[in-house]
């Protein structure tokens, strides 16, 4: 699977849009760019994934650009619950190791008041 | 729909002891994968299970092992258990449906502290 990679941390002031990029400069064309976050010592929680179309749903959009070498997760009004590490990943399509999630070290980003 | 649930949620060991951790996945779903994270680590991959049989496996040395039941749940063990796998164990359930990816839910985890 291809390398991702994050900044270490970010700020937000609640109610304003987080954009959480991610750069995937290897990524192969069969690979999808998944959004996975985990709030304090729960779970990861899955966000959104996509190939290349942009894609949006209840929690948030994945913007990617047109040669796929990077993405954009972005929550479009940020609450305090929204703090955690997001993670973004790169995952082959049905290959043997399908269900394999290789994470990296993710973008901490802290929403304030 | 329940979620994946995993037991116990803590667990404290002694060195040299074995353990073993419980996961349910959803229901439905066929594939059950284990994560260990740590601080140091941070969060890596176990193995996999589908259909009773493990079909991908990390880096993990061979204390570190599992199986899945004909109802999908799974358990993780790991003997002879040492300081460093002091960890939050991490059990994930998806479709794994053939020609499409599906994403992975995690449930809360299990916390291991080995003393």
């Amino acid at each position: 699977d291809a390398k991702t990679t994050q900044p270490t941390s970010m700020d937000c002031a609640e109610g304003r849009a987080a954009n959480l990029p991610c750069n995937h400069s290897t990524i192969s064309g069969n690979e999808y760019v998944y959004w996975y976050r985990q709030i304090h010592s729960q779970g990861p929680q899955y966000i959104i994934h996509g190939l290349k179309n942009n894609e949006t749903n209840e929690m948030a959009s994945l913007i990617i650009t047109e040669d796929r070498k990077s993405s954009t997760l972005i929550l479009p009004h940020a609450t305090l619950r929204d703090t955690a590490v997001y993670y973004c990943i790169v995952r082959a399509e049905n290959t043997g190791t399908a269900s394999k999630l290789t994470f990296g070290t993710g973008t901490r980003l802290q929403v304030t008041l | 729909k329940a979620g994946v649930t995993q037991t116990p949620r803590y667990l404290i060991k002694t060195r040299g002891q074995q353990v073993t951790l419980s996961c349910s996945p959803i229901s439905g779903h066929r594939s059950v994968s284990w994560y260990q994270q740590t601080p140091g680590q941070g969060l890596q991959f176990l193995f996999e299970y589908f259909s009773e049989t493990q079909r991908n496996k990390g880096n993990f040395p061979g204390r570190f092992s599992g199986r899945q039941f004909s109802n999908s749940r799974s358990e993780m063990n790991v003997s002879t258990l040492e300081l460093g796998d002091s960890a939050l164990y991490l059990c994930a359930s998806s479709l794994r449906r053939q020609g499409m990816n599906t994403e992975a839910f995690f449930g809360q985890g299990t916390r291991l502290t080995v003393v």
